[in-house]
């Protein structure tokens, strides 16, 4: 079956740690998306790819990195600098930027 | 610019109660209008879209009218199960700028 696959499912950070969240998707799609949610809050978009080897930074990219080496794969690292870091990740894929986006099942982020 | 205005939550409904959440946008040219859909701990499912003005989307239950001329998209259900609850997100698609936006989503909580 196609679809994004996101991992951990959960994940721990200490203090002063860089962490890498994994998101991959057999769906044959051109960009993908990060998005941050905070408890009752809405998405706020990290980073984006339109195409394998791009990104742009979105509203809250402060404190995180990503690479696009593959089409398939779009790992997301929550660097030491993310002073609150606690958070459910989101990933996504659409086939271009105005096409609707499917979702991964997301990653939650605590710190030890 | 283009945005996404949903009604504030949370919204509490007793099961087998009429569900409208508000939407209304502000585009530039003819965007697509969807609905998404969270269920606790997972990520966002397209529920429906509309394409274009007076189409409308319907899935489980759920509809919803692309209004151009009030530029809303308000989702409705004739009766709600508890199994409805979770968190939906009105979202719209520009193809001008090949670019997606997400309302801040409206937490919905039905009880028995």
């Amino acid at each position: 079956d196609g679809g994004i696959t996101q991992s951990p499912k959960y994940l721990f950070r200490k203090e002063g740690q860089n962490v890498t969240l994994s998101c991959e998707q057999n769906l044959n799609h051109d960009a993908m998306y990060w998005y941050r949610q905070d408890p009752g809050q809405g998405l706020r978009l990290i980073y984006y790819s339109q195409i394998v080897n791009d990104f742009q930074k979105g509203d809250i990219a402060e404190g995180y990195s990503v690479s696009r080496e593959k089409k398939e794969s779009f790992p997301l690292t929550v660097t030491s600098a993310q002073k609150n870091p606690t958070a459910f990740y989101l990933c996504a894929s659409s086939t271009r930027g105005d096409q609707p986006q499917h979702f991964g099942d997301g990653t939650r982020l605590s710190i030890l | 610019g283009n945005s996404v205005t949903q009604m504030e939550g949370p919204v509490t409904l007793s099961e087998e109660a009429f569900l409208t959440i508000n939407c209304t946008y502000t585009a530039t040219g003819y965007p697509s209008l969807f609905w998404y859909v969270q269920y606790p701990g997972e990520g966002l499912q397209l529920l429906l879209k509309a394409t274009k003005a007076d189409d409308k989307g319907s899935n489980k239950g759920f509809e919803a009218t692309y209004r151009k001329e009030t530029t809303s998209f308000h989702l409705e259900k004739g009766s709600v199960q508890v199994s409805d609850s979770a968190v939906y997100f009105c979202a719209l698609s520009d193809r001008t700028g090949n670019q997606f936006y997400f309302g801040t989503g409206t937490s919905l909580t039905v009880i028995p």
